[in-house]
């Protein structure tokens, strides 16, 4: 089961920063968040991840709480193209040191003009 | 790289059909996923291989489904034989190493009738 919660849904103008909180509580020190979004019927695709550090790329930015139960990724100026449903996921280890994502429902975000 | 490639996009097939769906992942990537997704479950995992050996398929719903992966490039899911509730759309991912991002491929849509 997915170990993360986020609203369901979220609008935000465009051209304005759109904040997408998760709350996954039960984190471990060695797992890491990620942030996968799912454009209309297209494979998701990836945006960031981070294990304690905030983390920022060409794409989004991804603040952590200190105590790592909470994360907001950041769209800085939010377009049209930026509809779609984003995942928030905690890799979920198993044995043998591997780990596995689970997606849970996710947030669907609405840029409107 | 053309990243992951799926094929075919899009099967239909008659109830009681052997199915194949296959995934070349991104060269150098040593995991590899498929996923299903639908409207009622989401997206769920179904099998996860690292290095060619499948390490989890607690996720593969029923013995029709079965899958491969007889070299690093390439990889198989049968479902024989097909049912209507199989309908959905299946995705592969691959990535390299544990904690880093999986890419998505475009998926496959399969219908069932």
């Amino acid at each position: 089961d997915a170990k993360t919660t986020q609203p369901t849904s979220m609008d935000c103008a465009e051209g304005r920063a759109a904040n997408l909180p998760c709350n996954h509580s039960t984190i471990s020190g060695n797992e890491y968040v990620y942030w996968y979004r799912q454009i209309h019927s297209q494979g998701p695709q990836y945006i960031i991840h981070g294990l304690k550090n905030n983390e920022t790329n060409e794409m989004a930015s991804l603040i952590i709480t200190e105590d790592r139960k909470s994360s907001t990724l950041i769209l800085p100026h939010a377009t049209l193209r930026d509809t779609a449903v984003y995942y928030c996921i905690v890799s979920l280890p198993f044995s043998g040191g591997y780990n596995k994502l689970i997606f849970g429902a996710g947030t669907r975000l609405a840029v409107h003009p | 790289d053309a990243g992951v490639i799926q094929s075919p996009r899009h099967e239909v097939t008659e109830m009681g059909q052997e199915v194949t769906l296959r995934c070349k992942p991104i060269s150098g990537h040593n995991s590899l996923f498929w996923y299903r997704q639908t409207m009622m479950r989401g997206l769920e995992l179904l099998i996860y291989f690292n290095n060619n050996v499948p390490i989890d398929d607690s996720g593969m719903p029923e013995d029709r489904f079965s899958a491969k992966m007889p070299n690093a490039s390439f990889s198989t899911l049968k479902i024989q034989p097909s049912e209507p509730r199989d309908s959905a759309v299946y995705f592969c991912a691959s990535r390299r190493g544990q904690n880093t991002e999986a890419f998505f491929g475009q998926g496959t849509r399969l219908t069932v009738v």
